[in-house]
């Protein structure tokens, strides 16, 4: 088991430009999740699935766009890169409390982008 | 609606000294608790988590932490710090009937002095 994948690992934008970041789970978990974290901040949500072909916004979702086409995949836009969006982006993945009895969650090991 | 407060940002201990890192929380459902440990640079490894059975629980490498309703605490402990044990630490609270969503403190980074 790979767990949670991330792709890319590290990436250097220009104001502007665009990209996506692709996060993979082979653990077939129901909810997928996008976090950004910050200097001297805890994780906060950008965006999270609760299932294939759903999505729903988190707490800090402007500027990004998110899709769920397979249930494996969770993938995150950045449509037009500011410098404010320069993080550490963690993808993270989990079960419902029904199937698995907590929330755990397991996390990717992280995209660093830098928006110049 | 859930929250989650680490009350100390920065802890020092020496090595060799016990370890107390705190967290209180609050939820309108039965929570989840977590904590957390990031090293400088790398992703975010769980360290324990308490999911209603018992209210000590044991985690890796000699942390436990202690579920308290009554105060909404859930406090991370070791007995003897090490050198290794320097990061970042995460308390978290998640609760099913909101979608899985958890909700992270702030960290306390954690110094080892030798």
């Amino acid at each position: 088991n790979a767990g949670v994948t991330q792709t890319p690992k590290f990436r250097v934008l220009k104001t502007g430009q665009s990209m996506t970041l692709l996060c993979a789970q082979d653990m077939n978990h129901e909810y997928m999740y996008w976090y950004r974290q910050d200097p001297g901040m805890g994780l906060r949500l950008i965006h999270y699935s609760v299932g294939e072909g759903t999505t729903a916004k988190g707490e800090v979702p402007d500027g990004y766009n998110v899709s769920r086409l397979k249930k494996q995949n969770f993938l995150l836009g950045l449509e037009s890169a500011a410098p404010s969006q320069t993080s550490v982006y963690f993808c993270a993945s989990t079960s419902p409390v029904r199937t698995s009895g907590y929330n755990e969650q397991f996390f990717g090991p992280g995209t660093r982008l830098t928006v110049l | 609606a859930q929250s989650v407060t680490q009350l100390d940002s920065h802890v020092s201990v020496s090595e060799g000294t016990p370890v107390l890192l705190r967290c209180n929380y609050s939820s309108s459902y039965s929570p989840s608790l977590f904590w957390y440990v990031q090293h400088p640079n790398k992703g975010l490894q769980l360290l324990l988590k308490y999911t209603s059975a018992a209210t000590l629980v044991k985690g890796i490498n000699g942390f436990e932490a202690e579920f308290k309703k009554s105060e909404t605490s859930f406090h991370l402990t070791k007995p003897s710090a090490h050198m290794s044990d320097a990061a970042e630490y995460f308390c978290v609270v998640s609760g099913d009937t909101n979608a899985g969503k958890s909700t992270f403190g702030d960290g306390t980074t954690l110094t080892v002095k030798p």
